[in-house]
């Protein structure tokens, strides 16, 4: 079945470290997303790539880095620069155009412990 | 500045009855509107959307209302079914912003049985 698989589903980070949050996608979209989402808010765009070794900065990009390598994956790190990275994290990957929907991963949820 | 915005955090519904959640935006540059819905620690799944050239689209029990006037639309979910209790994101996406979507808060469905 195609889908979008994000890894781990939950992980802790020590304060002070840079962590990397997989997605990997079986759809063959071309472009691909990751959202942030905090407790009783909507989704905020971090970083998107609508090709492969391009990606642009979204509404929260401060503190988290991305690459896009290959088609199937878009991993993000979060990094110490990032002051509050309790969230929960979600990718998502559509065909080029407005008119798609997102599929979405089933998320990971990172703790600063 | 929150460009689109679900003003109501929560409803509460009767099984059988009908369910309407609402959404409001402030960018005229949007022209294609999207709902999800999203069960807790997964992923929002792709629900219904409506292009601004349309007023109305309707998949099954779910209908969506578009009001370019007003700056607002509008899920309408009938019957509703204790499944259907969720948070219900709308989103909207403009053909000039590569495709990315903006999220309103959510809206929690609760259908009682």
């Amino acid at each position: 079945d195609g889908g979008i698989t994000q890894s781990p589903k939950y992980l802790f980070r020590k304060e002070g470290q840079n962590v990397t949050l997989s997605c990997e996608q079986n759809l063959n979209h071309d472009a691909m997303y990751w959202y942030r989402q905090d407790p009783g808010q909507g989704l905020r765009l971090i970083y998107y790539s609508q090709i492969v070794n391009d990606f642009q900065k979204g509404d929260i990009a401060e503190g988290y880095s991305v690459s896009r390598e290959k088609k199937e994956s878009f991993p993000l790190t979060v990094t110490s620069a990032q002051k509050n990275p309790t969230a929960f994290y979600l990718c998502a990957s559509t065909p080029m155009g407005i008119a798609y929907g997102y599929t979405f991963g089933s998320g990971t949820r990172l703790t600063v412990v | 500045d929150q460009q689109v915005k679900q003003n109501s955090p929560s409803l509460s519904v009767q099984e059988g009855r009908i369910s309407i959640l609402n959404c409001d935006y402030t960018n005229s540059m949007f022209d294609y509107f999207l709902w999800y819905k999203k069960y807790p620690a997964e992923g929002p799944t792709f629900l219904i959307s409506i292009s601004s050239i349309k007023d109305k689209n309707e998949d099954g029990r779910f209908t969506v209302f578009l009001n370019k006037s007003a700056k607002h639309l509008s899920l309408h979910i009938v019957p509703s079914q204790p499944g259907d209790s969720a948070v219900y994101f709308c989103a909207a996406s403009g053909t000039t912003n590569a495709g990315k979507s903006t999220f309103g808060d959510g809206t929690t469905l609760t259908v009682k049985p």
